[in-house]
């Protein structure tokens, strides 16, 4: 079956850096996105990676690993308004999206 | 920038009462989508839409339906609600130019309690 994992939550402080892991098992792959949710908002697009690699957007990078089935979204300099859910969706051989559950990142002063 | 516009953000029902959830984006997004999110699981997809007047099952289809008469408007139909349909709801478009990288946009949710 298809499935994708990611811890349930995360804590880290102000100003530090936090890796947040997802792994992947899809029927064909076509792509790892992250994207992030504030309590009771919209979930916004954060990064898409297709290639191996580190994707670097300002503070947030994504970092892809095919041949492993793993991704991992990097926040540096972590600020309050980074307390959100940050979701994984790998893009499987339909073109559909297969979510996992969300992490939880609670940011602490 | 994209706006995906969901009706309602709270919605509360009675068990069979028949439910609309009414979405609406503004980008000319061919792509729509319905999901639901509930705790601990993933968002899971009920329903989408390539095009006006089709519709593809999604993960999660039973005691859904939807429709799509305009481009821009996709409606989420529970005929008859029952207490395992409280969730929230998402709505959600895409370009089909995109359709590889499928970035979806999202509107805040409705969230649906039955009672």
């Amino acid at each position: 079956g298809q499935n994708i994992d990611q811890p349930t939550e995360m804590t880290a402080t102000e100003g530090a850096i936090v890796q947040i892991n997802c792994t992947y098992q899809t029927s064909g792959f076509n792509g790892l996105f992250w994207y992030q949710q504030h309590a009771g908002e919209a979930p916004t697009f954060l990064s898409y990676n297709v290639l191996d690699g580190l994707e670097e957007k300002g503070r947030f990078s994504s970092f892809l690993s095919r041949s492993k089935g793993y991704s991992y979204l990097l926040l540096k300099e972590l600020q309050m308004k980074d307390s959100a859910s940050y979701l994984c969706a790998a893009l499987d051989s339909n073109y559909q999206l297969i979510w996992g559950a969300g992490t939880k990142l609670i940011i602490k002063p | 920038d994209v706006k995906v516009t969901q009706s309602s953000r709270y919605l509360v029902k009675r068990t069979g009462e028949k439910v609309f959830l009414e979405c609406v984006q503004d980008m000319d997004h061919e792509n729509m989508f319905w999901y639901r999110q509930d705790p601990g699981l993933g968002l899971r997809l009920i329903y989408f839409s390539y095009d006006v007047k089709m519709k593809e099952k999604g993960d999660i289809p039973e005691g859904y339906s939807v429709s799509r008469e305009k481009k821009e408007r996709f409606s989420l139909i529970l005929e008859s609600a029952s207490t395992n349909q409280t969730s929230m709801y998402l709505c959600a478009s895409s370009l089909i130019a995109d359709l590889a990288k499928n970035i979806q946009y999202f509107g805040a949710g409705t969230r649906l309690s039955v009672l």
